[in-house]
């Protein structure tokens, strides 16, 4: 079925240095990825997304990268913070219609665990 | 900083007892989620709607039901609260804009604990 999967499930670095969490999804008709940040006791908080028309995106500190061909998606944080400790999700989002309505569903991965060592 | 919140934040409750979660947003958006999270693990969709009287299964098979008689409030009840039943339950919303993606807001969530 359709699934969407990390590599890694835990990533420990050293405050300063910069972090990378992988993604891989299955749907090809996949056409827009969400990064997601969830501190311990609280809901997910939107982080960057990226639409398929496009292979790498940037905000402050983070970088996401998509790569259709292998369908790979990454995040990158720079100057990893302790602040940045935190379970990290990709989704994914088919937009689109079904039955003329589209409800914008998300398929969420497992998780990586960021451990960011002061 | 979403404008979504639940209530309780934490529930302990005995088997058998019936519970309702509470979800409420003030950003006017016309979809509404309820996911299933245990920890560590990604989120399953177990409830959605797109307006007010549209209420969906999700992907997850629940026991619970939902209820949209208000934009801005979405509770999830469980008439017979049971140990299996024990998880997270983030609610989201997001704002209808066709066949374009939507980003989903989430609210703090509720843990739940049956037993």
């Amino acid at each position: 079925g359709e699934s969407v999967g990390l590599h890694l499930p835990t990533l420990s670095v050293q405050e300063g240095d910069n972090s990378i969490i992988n993604c891989a999804y299955s749907n090809s008709a996949s056409d827009y990825f969400i990064w997601y940040k969830q501190e311990s006791g609280k809901g997910p908080q939107f982080i960057i997304d990226i639409r398929s028309n496009m292979d790498k995106r940037q905000g402050q500190r983070v970088t996401v990268l998509l790569n259709k061909t292998v369908k790979h998606l990454s995040l990158q944080i720079a100057a990893t913070q302790p602040g940045d400790s935190a379970v990290y999700f990709c989704a994914e989002n088919r937009s689109g219609s079904a039955g003329g309505t589209s409800y914008g569903k998300l398929t969420f991965g497992q998780g990586t665990i960021l451990t960011v060592h002061p | 900083e979403a404008d979504i919140y639940q209530t309780p934040r934490y529930l302990v409750i005995g088997t058998g007892k019936k519970i309702t979660l509470e979800c409420s947003q003030t950003m006017g958006h016309d979809k509404m989620y309820w996911y299933q999270q245990d920890p560590g693990m990604e989120l399953h969709l177990i409830h959605y709607s797109y307006g007010v009287n549209s209420t969906e299964k999700g992907d997850l098979s629940s026991e619970s039901t939902v209820s949209r008689i208000r934009t801005e409030h979405f509770p999830l009840t469980l008439e017979s609260a049971r140990p299996s039943h024990t998880s997270q339950y983030l609610c989201a919303s997001s704002e209808y804009q066709g066949a374009r993606e939507e980003t989903q807001y989430f609210g703090p969530g509720t843990r739940l604990l049956v037993l």
